[in-house]
């Protein structure tokens, strides 16, 4: 079955500590996006890639790191410069083409202990 | 500024009537609008999309229909079910620019 799996689905995080979410899809989309979701708020872009080893900062990305060295996967770091990381994080994928909707994965909650 | 606005942030429906969720955009360069359910603790799921040489597009219960000049789209679900309780999201990307613009959701629950 193709898809995006993001692991683990909750993640906790002391103060002060990096964190990596990892982020795979076997649908051979060329297109990988990071979003971040806070309550009552829409999802905001943090990180996008059209294509391996390139990558684009999104609307939020500050205290945000991302690599993207294989199609298959795109993981973001939050790093501890990250004044407020608390928040469900939400990976997608698509076709880099005009009119091509995004498919998301189930998301990774990450909290601050 | 929110390019994006979805101004209900809930909406109660009876079971097997209409529900009719809103959006409204403000960028002109907006071409391509979609819609998202989305489950608790879930990632969104696509419903449907529309560019925007089109001003209706339909898939079994689901149709949106847009109006350039008023800057607006609506998603109707007919006739709603249970399984349709989730929040629901509109996005849009201009041509060119792939990325997508949410807005904020509408909460959508259909009462028994």
């Amino acid at each position: 079955d193709g898809g995006i799996t993001q692991s683990p689905k909750y993640l906790f995080r002391k103060e002060g500590q990096n964190v990596t979410l990892s982020c795979e899809q076997n649908l051979n989309h060329d297109a990988m996006y990071w979003y971040r979701q806070d309550p009552g708020q829409g999802l905001r872009l943090i990180y996008y890639s059209q294509i391996v080893n390139d990558f684009q900062k999104g609307d939020i990305a500050e205290g945000y790191s991302v690599s993207r060295e294989k199609k298959e996967s795109f993981p973001l770091t939050v790093t501890s410069a990250q004044k407020n990381p608390t928040a469900f994080y939400l990976c997608a994928s698509s076709i880099w083409a005009s009119n091509q909707p995004q498919h998301f994965g189930d998301g990774t909650r990450l909290s601050i202990l | 500024d929110q390019q994006v606005k979805q101004n209900s942030p809930s909406l109660s429906v009876q079971e097997g009537r209409i529900s009719i969720l809103n959006c409204d955009y403000t960028n002109s360069m907006f071409d391509y609008f979609l819609w998202y359910k989305k489950y608790p603790a879930e990632g969104p799921t696509f419903l449907i999309s529309i560019s925007s040489i089109k001003d209706k597009n339909e898939d079994g219960r689901f149709t949106v229909f847009l109006n350039k000049s008023a800057k607006h789209l609506s998603l109707h679900i007919v006739p709603s079910q249970p399984g349709d309780s989730a929040v629901y999201f509109c996005a849009a990307s201009a041509y060119g620019n792939e990325k997508l613009t949410f807005g904020t959701g509408t909460r959508l629950t259909i009462i028994p």
